[in-house]
C-alpha cells in the first residue's frame, strides 16, 4: 500500500518569512511524488513533481521541494512567503506499479501580512 | 474551454435518490480520474480510466458507485441510492500520459450534499 503523511493541519507565517509544509511518505519500490495547491473555490493546482534525479525540486511561484529518501519525506518550502501563497495544500506519492495518485489530507497555510 | 469541466458544480439530493455527475477532460487527454474530497480528509480516489484499457475501479467505497467513460472522452459518475456519508466534493481530472510522470489537470469539482 502507499499513503501520505502530512502532519499538520495548519500552517502559520508571516510574510516575507521562509515557509516548510512538511510531508513523509510509503510506497513500495521508487516513489514519484507531487505536490498540488487548491486556492479557495478553484480547483487542484500542480506545483511540482519529483521522479528522478536532482533531489531539490523546483516549480511554480518559487516554491521548491526537497526529496530525501532516507527520511522518505518531501517537504515543500519556499525562501519568502506572500500573502497570496495563503491555500490548502496536498502532497501526492505514487509507487512502482500503482495505478493513481494517493494524496496526503492537505495542510492549510496561511500567510499574515 | 480548456480545462476539465464538471457539471453541475452543485448537487443537492434527498437520500435515497441516485446521482450523476459529469466530467468533460481536456481535448486529447487519455487518462481520466475520480476522486472524493471530504472535509478533513484529503483526496480519495475512487476510479481511474486510461485509454480502452479495463478501469481501476478499487477506490470505488461501494456497489453503489459507478462511473464509465464513453468514446474515450466523457466520463460520468453515478451514485446510486445516495447516503448522508457520501456528501463531498468528487474531482474530475485528466492527463495525457502515464499519470506517474504526468501532472493531472483537476476540474472545480461537483460538490454533492446529501440531505
Amino acid at each position: 500500500a502507499q499513503s501520505v503523511a502530512q502532519p499538520e493541519d495548519q500552517v502559520n507565517v508571516a510574510e516575507g518569512n521562509p515557509l516548510t509544509v512538511k510531508c513523509t511518505y510509503s510506497v513500495s519500490g521508487n516513489p514519484y511524488l507531487f505536490w498540488y495547491v487548491q486556492y479557495p473555490n478553484r480547483g487542484l493546482q500542480f506545483l511540482l513533481k519529483y521522479i528522478t534525479g536532482d533531489n531539490l525540486v523546483k516549480g511554480s511561484y518559487g516554491f521548491e521541494a526537497e526529496f530525501n529518501k532516507s527520511q522518505t519525506s518531501f517537504h515543500l518550502k519556499k525562501p519568502s512567503a506572500l500573502v497570496s501563497d495563503s491555500a490548502l495544500y496536498f502532497c501526492a506519492v505514487i509507487g512502482t506499479g500503482r495505478r493513481a495518485l494517493t494524496f496526503g489530507s492537505g495542510t492549510r497555510l496561511q500567510v499574515q501580512p | 474551454g480548456a480545462g476539465v469541466s464538471q457539471s453541475p458544480s452543485n448537487k443537492v439530493t434527498e437520500k435515497g435518490k441516485d446521482v450523476e455527475l459529469r466530467c468533460d477532460p481536456i481535448s486529447g487527454h487519455t487518462a481520466l480520474y475520480w476522486y472524493r474530497q471530504s472535509l478533513g480528509q484529503g483526496l480519495e480516489f475512487l476510479i481511474y480510466f486510461q485509454g480502452n484499457s479495463a478501469p481501476d475501479k478499487s477506490g470505488l467505497p461501494s456497489d453503489r458507485f459507478s462511473a464509465e467513460r464513453t468514446g474515450g472522452s466523457v466520463s460520468t459518475l453515478t451514485i446510486q441510492r445516495t447516503q448522508q456519508e457520501d456528501s463531498a466534493v468528487y474531482l474530475c481530472a485528466s492527463s495525457s500520459g502515464q499519470h506517474n510522470t504526468g501532472e493531472l489537470f483537476f476540474g472545480e469539482g461537483s460538490r454533492l450534499t446529501v440531505l
